[in-house]
């Protein structure tokens, strides 16, 4: 069974621009989170999908969003790029819905730069 | 509030030598337990998870962990390292409290192998 997959693996923006990251969840998954990754601020959770309504969400501004489509897929956005977005971008996703209790099988992760 | 520590950054052990990584969470109840690795340029891997039952847990790649809840503790050990085991692993928490879910990862270990 494939695992997560996120494209695009590598992408560099400039401030002010916006970028849309895309995320396939392993097949039969029906929910998908998504992690910000960086050195300082280490592993924050951003926000998690389930029938594709946005279940939960972390502690980010209004320019992070996403969505989830019909067959689990899953997008988000970041508009107005800051130069503190740059980072590793998770996502994860999960047979069921359920942070606390459900295993995350995580994708490789999109690395943002903005300069 | 809920927290998740691993008090140590950076951990150097000798090849074939006995790991312990620690990882201690602050939480009124028992939480969901894991633990994941992040090798280079990589998204993270499920080593092993705690729910309920037997507090040591075997998980992948020769590593267990073992719940103590008097010390709010889940020690991820390997007896004896393998190069290939460097890489940074978290701890991370699961909480549902009154409907609130959250997944709270510690900052991470990173673990040196020296020959």
């Amino acid at each position: 069974k494939a695992g997560v997959t996120q494209t695009p693996r590598y992408l560099i923006k400039t401030r002010g621009q916006q970028v849309t990251l895309s995320c396939s969840p392993i097949s039969g998954h029906r929910s998908v989170s998504w992690y910000q990754q960086t050195p300082g601020q280490g592993l924050q959770f951003l926000f998690e999908y389930f029938s594709e309504t946005q279940r939960n969400k972390g502690n980010f501004p209004g320019r992070f969003s996403g969505r989830q489509f019909s067959n689990s897929r899953s997008e988000m956005n970041v508009s107005t790029l800051e130069l503190g977005d740059s980072a590793l971008y998770l996502c994860a996703s999960s047979l069921n819905p359920g942070l606390a209790e459900e295993t995350q099988y995580f994708g490789p992760g999109t690395r943002l730069l903005v300069l | 509030a809920q927290s998740v520590t691993q008090p140590d950054i950076h951990i150097t052990v000798s090849e074939g030598a006995s790991l312990e990584l620690r990882c201690n969470y602050s939480y009124g109840a028992t939480p969901y337990l894991f633990w994941y690795v992040q090798s280079p340029g990589q998204g993270l891997q499920l080593l092993l998870k705690y729910f309920s039952g037997d507090t040591l847990v075997q998980g992948i790649k020769g590593f267990e962990a073992e719940f103590k809840r008097s010390q709010s503790s889940f020690n991820l050990r390997k007896p004896s390292v393998h190069w290939s085991d460097a890489a940074e692993y978290f701890c991370a928490v699961g909480f549902a409290d009154f409907g609130n879910e959250k997944l709270t990862f510690g900052t991470g270990t990173r673990l040196t192998i020296i020959p």
